[in-house]
């Protein structure tokens, strides 16, 4: 399968751990995003890379959230401290420059309980 | 802020009905894509538009792009209980810096009863 791939698909943790997703992006595609998406939602910008280079932050994304993509391939979303209105679908899509086609993958599901 | 409003929230019809979900924006679009999304899956490409007033058909789904592109509709001839999903429009908005993020619309959820 050469789409994009994330992982856990489910995570369960208790409030105040850390969690972190692994997001391996479309062999070729250099721009990786991040979104987050409630039940019903449509789903909410949180970052962008341009290779590894990490070019655009939503005010979404707290100080409890960060995001890397350290060889500009995989992409790794941590959250600190969790809190039960992190529980949410957290999906990664990817895309090559000066294409207008993103592509996303099946997402995680976050329930912090 | 960038906004992009989706009509309606909710469609509830019968197999063999039409239906047309409708995405606008005070903002121009540089590109407007539709995708479809299942429960617990990501969503799925269906079409990507660039032209204003570009028309696209998919077997019983046909999109358009607004002249100005600022809008757009997703028609279904004939919906097929294998139609209920969510649909989102998501586009990216022409200029400023937004390097090429995708911005979503609430979300339409169809339901289709046979």
């Amino acid at each position: 399968d050469t789409g994009v791939s994330q992982n856990p698909r489910h995570k369960i943790t208790k409030r105040g751990q850390n969690v972190t997703f692994r997001c391996d992006p479309i062999s070729e595609h250099n721009r990786l995003y991040w979104y987050r998406q409630t039940l019903g939602q449509g789903p909410e910008f949180l970052t962008y890379f341009q290779n590894e280079a990490q070019l655009e932050k939503s005010r979404l994304l707290s100080d409890r959230f960060s995001a890397e993509r350290p060889k500009g391939s995989f992409s790794t979303l941590e959250i600190q401290r969790t809190e039960q209105g992190d529980s949410a679908m957290y999906l990664c899509a990817s895309s090559v420059s000066g294409n207008t086609e993103a592509f996303f993958g099946q997402g995680t599901r976050l329930t912090v309980v | 802020t960038q906004l992009l409003e989706q009509s309606p929230q909710f469609l509830s019809i019968q197999e063999g009905e039409n239906l047309t979900v409708y995405c606008n924006s005070s903002s121009v679009f540089s590109s407007l894509q539709w995708y479809r999304q299942e429960p617990g899956e990501g969503p799925v490409l269906l079409v990507t538009v660039v032209t204003g007033g570009e028309v696209k058909k998919l077997k019983r789904l046909t999109f358009q792009f607004g002249d100005a592109r600022k809008d757009s509709s997703l028609h279904i001839t004939a919906a097929q209980p294998g139609d209920t999903g969510l649909y989102l429009c998501a586009g990216r908005f022409a200029g400023g810096t937004s390097y090429g993020k995708l911005t979503f619309g609430q979300g339409t959820i169809l339901t289709v009863h046979p």
